[in-house]
């Protein structure tokens, strides 16, 4: 069982540059989102979807696109990268409602933005 | 708006001997808290969550945490501490905004157990 696969693992990119962070499970799960880590603030939540069809904001949406075509996939899009998205990005899955089912995480992906 | 603090960067403890990772929460309504742990270029993993009932909380790999609710705060437990145990604690809850989907974290305490 591979649960939540990230892809890649590492990126750098120019300021300017568009891209777009992979993710997926296999454990069915209908709740999926994503979350960048920075020093000292903790994971701050980017978008998260409940469904396939059905995205919606976080906290720190602005400069990223998502899409839930499947239940499988969670993509991030970064439009037009800026230094200030240089983080580790999670992508985080879970079963149900996040009061009834633990988040699973996977293994993150380190972006730089130079 | 939901949050949780986490007051302590760094955490250092014997091994062997109990530890404390502490969190203080602010919410409106009943808090749903969450203990997460992080180990070096891993994912978080869950620990343990608070809903309702006891008040005394048992997780994974021997941990707990205790809700109190007049202290407003949900502290991290183990009896004896173990040298594997080094890592990133999160401290969560629930955000009721958005129809109750999206977790808040703290900061994050870094556990450092010696030998």
């Amino acid at each position: 069982n591979a649960g939540v696969t990230q892809t890649p693992k590492f990126q750098v990119l120019k300021t300017g540059q568009s891209m777009t962070l992979q993710c997926a499970q296999d454990m069915n799960h209908e709740y999926m989102s994503w979350y960048r880590q920075d020093p000292g603030m903790g994971l701050r939540l980017i978008h998260y979807s409940v469904g396939a069809g059905i995205t919606d904001q976080g906290e720190v949406p602005n400069g990223y696109n998502v899409s839930r075509s499947t239940t499988e996939d969670f993509p991030l899009r970064l439009l037009s990268a800026a230094p200030s998205q240089t983080s580790v990005y999670f992508c985080a899955s879970s079963k149900g409602t996040i009061s009834n089912s633990p988040l699973h995480f996977g293994n993150g992906t380190r972006l730089t933005v130079t | 708006a939901q949050s949780v603090a986490q007051p302590e960067d760094q955490v250092n403890v014997a091994e062997g001997n109990p530890l404390t990772v502490k969190c203080t929460y602010s919410v409106s309504g009943n808090p749903y808290l969450f203990w997460y742990v992080q180990y070096p270029n891993r994912g978080l993993q869950f620990l343990l969550k608070y809903i309702t009932g006891d008040n005394l909380v048992k997780g994974s790999y021997g941990f707990e945490a205790e809700f109190n609710k007049s202290q407003t705060s949900f502290h991290l437990k183990k009896p004896s501490a173990l040298v594997s145990d080094s890592a990133l604690y999160f401290c969560a809850v629930r955000d009721l905004t958005g129809g109750g989907n999206k977790l808040t974290f703290g900061t994050g305490t870094q556990l450092k157990v010696e030998l």
